[in-house]
């Protein structure tokens, strides 16, 4: 069963514009959350997690994150989007220790 | 820190030909993941190591894949005989062991083309 849905596979936007990038999990237990990003040709980095404790996740390049448990969601925010965002962005989700799955990645398009 | 090291940056083969890819995961880390990234099926978890054990090889496709680990500072991932539809990017995770999961920390991959 799929544990990671990442409801848009591709989302274009103009520079400077706000972006939200949607994650929904399904998992009856505790998970912990990321999203890591994967630029043309290079492996994937960490944008940002969540473990525990705040549920409002910030992380590197402006991104932000909302764990939202009622709704199963942990979507991906940036207010103002710059051409360097462009990439492909992973949702991801750890149970069970080691058993990481993976969403079928958004591209994400910016504009000028 | 140099980061999880992968080779070769580029494969490509001919059907039937063993390949071979390496990694290094980075230092002092005693988790090592292989995934392998497909338009079709996207990113999937291959197999992993803790302390050079592997511990879950269920996404191992079939018995044409291995993974080894014979040391902490290395790993290899052999497909003999390779087929066209192994065509991928194969990449490289390390993590270090803590109370939570944490990151993963990946290599720039591998790109292997089997003709």
């Amino acid at each position: 069963a799929q544990s990671v849905t990442q409801l848009d596979s591709q989302v274009p936007v103009f520079e400077e514009a706000p972006v939200e990038l949607r994650c929904n999990y399904s998992s009856s237990v505790s998970v912990y959350l990321f999203w890591y990003v994967q630029y043309p040709n290079q492996g994937l980095q960490l944008l940002l997690k969540y473990l525990s404790g705040s549920t409002l996740v910030k992380g590197i390049n402006g991104f932000e994150a909302e764990f939202n448990k009622s709704q199963t969601s942990f979507h991906l925010r940036k207010p103002s989007v710059h051409i360097s965002d462009t990439a492909e962005y992973f949702c991801a989700v750890i149970r069970n220790n080691n058993d990481m799955r993976f969403g079928a990645g958004t591209r994400l398009t910016v504009k000028p | 820190d140099a980061g999880v090291i992968q080779s070769p940056r580029h494969e490509v083969t001919e059907m039937g030909q063993e390949v071979t890819l390496r990694c290094k995961p980075i230092s002092g880390h005693d988790y090592l993941f292989w995934y392998r990234q497909t338009m079709m099926r996207g990113l999937e978890l291959l197999i992993y190591f803790n302390n050079n054990v592997p511990i879950d090889d269920s996404g191992m496709p079939e018995d044409r894949f291995s993974a080894k680990m014979p040391n902490a500072s290395f790993s290899t991932l052999k497909i003999q005989p390779s087929e066209p539809r192994d065509s991928a990017v194969y990449f490289c995770a390390s993590r270090a062991s803590l109370l939570v999961p944490d990151t993963q920390y990946f290599g720039p991959g591998t790109r292997l083309t089997v003709l």
